[in-house]
């Protein structure tokens, strides 16, 4: 059971916005940043949103990301095939003193 | 640009060790933290703890606590995870990772990633 809560799959077809909610708690989304990971099969994750809504240098501003109190959303616009992957949140716990993630939402291309 | 490479696949015994090492290159070692990262087969993401090579003490996940040790070696810029006492469950694919640009914290994101190391646990 992940500290934090995404839904396990979410789907779009090509051109369409698709976004990914990360659920929490006050020791770790509500008193910390949010960061998003994509992760393709067979390889490492890869950060692709930091500090709720920075894009690393080569991200795509398809990409965005948006904090609320204890919730993170990521938002993917005018979706390609190559989108398809899985999409991790994570943020610093401060009462584990650790990173927590989510389960991870597989994003389906139709 | 920073660079971690891990060491390759391994098969163990349950109740035997691994050490996994994550060598860095293209930037600071010592000031930046490093932390663990493990995927079991089809699952999420788990942090295992991690170090602050100048600092030299690790900060671990509770839930491995006392079976994993995490050091780091400045000379090499190489950092190493433990694992004892393996049973099937820790069969997963074990990643180091740099913090992004944050030095002497551990809570800035995780901005660079090893390839991964397969660690399989089977008698």
């Amino acid at each position: 059971q992940s500290v934090l809560t995404q839904p396990p799959s979410a789907s779009g077809t090509p051109g369409q916005r698709v976004t990914i909610s990360c659920s929490g708690s006050s020791s770790n989304i509500g008193s910390s940043t949010v960061n998003w990971y994509q992760q393709l099969p067979g390889t490492a994750p890869k950060l692709l949103i930091y500090s709720n809504n920075q894009r690393p240098s080569g991200v795509p501003d398809r990409f965005s990301g948006s904090k609320s109190g204890t919730s993170a959303s990521l938002a993917i616009s005018g979706l390609h095939s190559e989108d398809e992957a899985d999409y991790y949140c994570a943020a610093w716990d401060d009462s584990l003193n650790g990173w927590v993630f989510g389960g991870g939402t597989k994003l389906t291309v139709l | 640009q920073v660079q971690l490479v891990q060491s390759g696949a391994e098969v163990k015994k349950p109740g035997s060790s691994v050490k996994v090492s994550c060598k860095a290159s293209g930037g600071t070692f010592s000031s930046y933290a490093i932390s663990w990262v493990r995927q079991a087969p089809g699952q999420g993401l788990e942090w295992m703890g991690g170090i602050i090579p100048i600092f030299g003490t690790a900060n671990y996940a509770q839930k491995f606590q006392g079976r994993v040790t995490i050091t780091a070696d400045a000379s090499t810029s190489t950092a190493y995870m433990e694992l004892s006492s393996l049973r099937s469950e820790d069969t997963a694919v074990y990643y180091c990772a740099r913090v992004w640009t944050r030095q002497l914290v551990y809570f800035d994101c995780l901005g660079y990633w090893g390839q991964g190391t397969l660690v399989t646990v089977s008698s």
